[in-house]
């Protein structure tokens, strides 16, 4: 069946540092590819999306590129912030059964940016 | 302002007492669902409702109940709760004209500790 494997955390960083969060999947078909953040306290929200082969999402100074030949949708940033500590869920959305939206999550990684 | 609200944020209680989780959104989402959030085990899809008095099983339905009976609130019904059910409790929506594109709405969340 499907599945999104990421990371383990927590991600400790310095700001302005680089980030990398690897994400990768196991999906048949052409799933689409989601970046979701939970900032302290508060829901998910949706980060980024691709939905094919290729695509670049990005938002935030965050970005993520679908790459199929090796099921990958690794979460980058050039330069983090302290407002940027957070946990972030990969997931994606294949298949459904019936009509049920729901998605395929990733265990999530913390991330902690230090001033 | 667009949202989904949750209400209780925080609740402690004993086995066996009954509770209800509100949620409601203000955005005339068709689709609505909740998710239990468990450190090692990710969000795992509970319950979810298509529309109006349309509703079916997620993954983990055990202990839980549902009910849609208008098209804004879906509360969460646990009619006897265990401590098993101690967890980070969420309610996302969709709208239809967001389906397949794996963009949920969510909720703040629910803290609930069963004792």
């Amino acid at each position: 069946g499907n599945s999104v494997t990421q990371m383990e955390g927590p991600v400790t960083l310095s700001e302005e540092a680089f980030l990398t969060i690897n994400c990768t999947y196991t999906a048949t078909g052409y799933p689409s590819l989601f970046w979701y953040v939970q900032y302290p306290g508060e829901g998910l929200q949706l980060l980024l999306k691709a939905t094919k082969a290729d695509d670049k999402g990005s938002n935030k100074g965050f970005e993520a590129t679908y790459r199929k030949e090796t099921t990958s949708f690794h979460l980058e940033k050039g330069s983090v912030q302290v407002s940027d500590s957070a946990v972030y869920f990969c997931a994606l959305s294949g298949p459904q059964a019936g009509n049920n939206r729901k998605l395929i999550w990733g265990l999530g990684t913390s991330l902690a940016v230090n001033p | 302002e667009a949202q989904v609200t949750q209400n209780p944020r925080y609740l402690i209680t004993v086995t066996g007492k009954k509770l209800t989780v509100t949620c409601s959104q203000n955005m005339n989402h068709e689709y609505m669902s909740w998710y239990r959030q468990d450190p090692g085990l990710g969000l795992r899809q509970i319950y979810y409702s298509m529309n109006v008095e349309v509703t079916d099983k997620g993954d983990v339905p055990e202990g839980y109940k549902v009910s849609r009976k208008e098209k804004r609130n879906f509360p969460l019904i646990l009619e006897s709760p265990s401590p098993n059910q101690t967890s980070l409790y969420f309610c996302a929506s969709q709208g239809q004209r967001l389906i397949g594109t794996g963009e949920l709405f969510f909720g703040e969340g629910s803290r609930l500790t069963v004792l």
